[in-house]
């Protein structure tokens, strides 16, 4: 089945810095990648999603890319700000219906 | 804008006991899911539904589970006899067939002791 690793488990940043997360999955046949910001004690928010067919979203100071070949995506968030502390997570899925597999999560500080 | 609710939002039950997790999911939407998320780690899938049957289940979701949508409305997550081991939270999603997007209901964590 699809595996999801996602890397670094936790990140650091200085307030104002890029933070950027990786993830790479296992099975070709996923179609969808979204990513969740969760707040302790809170559900899973989508953030920022990207399909197979594209290789770049951005939404404002969130981007997320995708390379198909090497089943890689990414997500890069800039000029991060404290309200950015959380922890993240990608997630891939192959078709509409189906089950979302998670990575482990990054858990990203804000410094001031 | 509607959301997936559900409840209890915390439930403290004794090993051994039966707890039954309740979802309403969005009223337009036909495809269910139930999630667990042990403290610290990452979000599981439990289960899948449509048209009043289990899609797929993940090897989590074993004898002791059984999901079932009673009425028209609400989706529930029993657990025959919970174990320590199935302290985590819970999250109910829901979807629609035209979307990838699955909705998260804020969660039920789930103590056993």
């Amino acid at each position: 089945g699809e595996n999801v690793e996602q890397h670094p488990s936790t990140l650091s940043v200085q307030e104002g810095d890029s933070a950027v997360i990786k993830c790479t999955y296992s099975d070709s046949a996923s179609n969808y990648f979204p990513w969740y910001k969760q707040e302790l004690g809170k559900r899973p928010q989508l953030i920022i999603d990207i399909r197979s067919n594209v290789g770049e979203k951005k939404d404002q100071r969130i981007a997320v890319t995708l390379n198909k070949t090497a089943k890689h995506f990414s997500l890069h968030i800039t000029e991060t700000q404290p309200e950015d502390s959380a922890v993240y997570f990608c997630a891939a899925q192959m078709n509409r219906d189906d089950k979302i597999i998670f990575g482990k999560g990054t858990r990203l500080h804000i410094l001031p | 804008e509607p959301e997936v609710t559900q409840t209890p939002s915390h439930q403290v039950t004794q090993m051994g006991q039966e707890v039954i997790l309740r979802c309403v999911p969005i009223s337009n939407h036909l495809y269910f899911y139930w999630y667990r998320q042990i403290l610290g780690q990452k979000v599981e899938f439990l289960v899948s539904f449509y048209n009043n049957e289990i899609s797929e289940k993940s090897e989590i979701f074993d004898d002791q589970f059984s999901v079932e949508r009673p009425d028209g409305s609400n989706f529930t997550l029993k657990i025959r006899s919970t174990k320590l081991e199935d302290s985590a939270m819970y999250f109910c999603a829901s979807s629609v067939p035209i979307s990838y997007e699955q909705y998260f209901g804020p969660g039920t964590r789930l103590t056993v002791t």
